[in-house]
């Protein structure tokens, strides 16, 4: 296992259509983020996992977006119905809490344009 | 809540100066604090963090940081930059307990000149 991997790397699409993301931690971590990434911004929480449970929602995360952990491994994230204002770099991050060292590792992110 | 400021948005410098990427942070519980380096069209890579201890951290690549509570700082430094450090550097801080989702701050873009 080499880290966290993130596909696609990047997506256009088309306003008002849904995108699916889809990320795979490293393997034994059992926390998984959701960042979004907007140009000339730092990365702002969406979401995390403790496992396959969704524990927080960020107020930037509106109802257009879903994500799903389904058997705490890799997860999703669905945005549907795309705006404009989606478009950003959507960034991925796993981390194993309960251990001596808190460090989120992150993937390569998935670089959203939605035209 | 946490926040972070990165006090300087663009920070351009001749190659093997010195340079200090400042870093200020709020928060009313405590945090942990680190900072993560972004090379074009990169995720991020954690470069150092503070947890505890001294409160001089190093990265093997030259970087260092030091953690200064009264003035709820982190500032990074390194002593002489190469071509290779140009990229964007994002401090983030963390609450010890519960979720630890990082908050960042704005980010600062090093560029190294020849």
């Amino acid at each position: 296992d080499t880290g966290v991997s993130q596909d696609p790397r990047h997506k256009i699409t088309k306003r008002g259509q849904n995108v699916t993301f889809r990320c795979d931690p490293i393997s034994e971590h059992n926390r998984l983020y959701w960042y979004r990434q907007t140009l000339g911004q730092g990365p702002e929480f969406l979401t995390y996992f403790q496992n396959e449970a969704q524990l927080e929602k960020s107020r930037l995360l509106s109802d257009r977006f879903s994500a799903e952990r389904p058997k705490g491994s890799f997860s999703t994230l669905e945005i549907q119905r795309t705006e404009q204002g989606d478009s950003a770099m959507y960034l991925c991050a796993s981390s194993l809490v309960g251990g001596v060292n808190t460090e989120a590792f992150f993937g390569q992110g998935t670089r959203l344009t939605v035209v | 809540a946490q926040s972070v400021t990165q006090l300087d948005s663009q920070v351009p410098v001749f190659e093997e100066a010195p340079v200090e990427l400042r870093c200020n942070y709020s928060s009313s519980v405590s945090v942990y604090l680190f900072w993560y380096v972004q090379y074009p069209n990169q995720g991020l890579q954690l470069l150092l963090k503070y947890l505890s201890g001294s409160t001089l951290v190093e990265s093997i690549n030259g970087f260092e940081a030091e953690f200064n509570k009264s003035q709820t700082s982190f500032h990074l430094r390194k002593p002489s930059v190469h071509i290779s450090d140009t990229a964007e550097y994002f401090c983030a801080v963390t609450r010890i307990q519960g979720a630890q989702k990082l908050v960042f701050g704005q980010g600062t873009r090093l560029t190294i000149n020849p």
